[in-house]
């Protein structure tokens, strides 16, 4: 089963708008992770916010962590073309002593030139 | 280059077959997770090995097993195939269970499955 819903499914914006993609997850987590796909290729790690912080920032990239609301959201400001991909977030799960992260199922976003 | 290999990069058989995927892990992770992705199912873990032990397992088939070598690397058998499991699988390396860098992912096997 999911852990993480992403939403929107997917978003088209111009060049240069700002792109805000939202996680819900359901379980208790002690991180949540951000990654991009490009389309066919493989998942790249964007950013990891731990349980105990609320923001983080990477370049373009800022993302919120709500644990009350088991939610994430993820900011690119200043949107390129070359962000064209989809985005996913993944927590954690424990599972017999082990962890393994589940992904959600993603938000495409198209941003155009 | 993510430093997880991944061959082949495409792979085409027919139902009932048995194929191989396989996995280099980046240098100096001694974690290996498999994954599936399908249109309509998303990403779903597979399993994952630890310094070549098996540690989790998820949504595997019985016709689907793996293993990790002594040098690291990890294959993916698939046997019996059906046209359902054409798909990207993926293989992603870290240094180990909750390592803050996250998972390290390669660019992926695609089968396609006639």
């Amino acid at each position: 089963s999911q852990q993480g819903e992403e939403d929107p499914q997917a978003l088209s914006i111009q060049e240069g708008e700002n792109a805000t993609m939202n996680c819900s997850y359901k379980t208790s987590i002690n991180n949540l992770q951000w990654y991009r796909q490009n389309s066919g290729r493989g998942l790249v790690h964007l950013i990891l916010i731990r349980s105990n912080e609320r923001e983080k920032h990477s370049g373009r990239l800022r993302v919120t962590l709500d644990t009350s609301k088991k939610s994430s959201s993820l900011l690119i400001t200043a949107s390129r073309a070359a962000d064209t991909a989809s985005y996913f977030c993944a927590t954690p799960l424990t599972q017999g002593g082990s962890e393994k992260l589940v992904f959600g199922k993603g938000t495409k976003l198209t941003v155009n030139p | 280059d993510s430093g997880v290999t991944q061959t082949p990069k495409h792979l085409i058989t027919a139902t009932g077959q048995r194929v191989t995927l396989r996995c280099s892990p980046r240098s100096g992770d001694l974690s290996v997770y498999w994954y599936q992705q399908s249109l309509d199912q998303g990403l779903q873990f597979l399993i994952q090995y630890y310094n070549g032990e098996e540690r989790a397992k998820g949504n595997i088939l019985e016709r689907f097993s793996a293993q990790q070598f002594p040098d690291l690397h990890s294959e993916l058998n698939l046997s019996s195939l059906e046209l359902g499991d054409s798909a990207l699988y993926f293989c992603a390396s870290s240094v180990g269970p909750g390592d803050d860098d996250g998972y390290t992912f390669g660019s992926g096997t695609r089968l396609t499955v006639v």
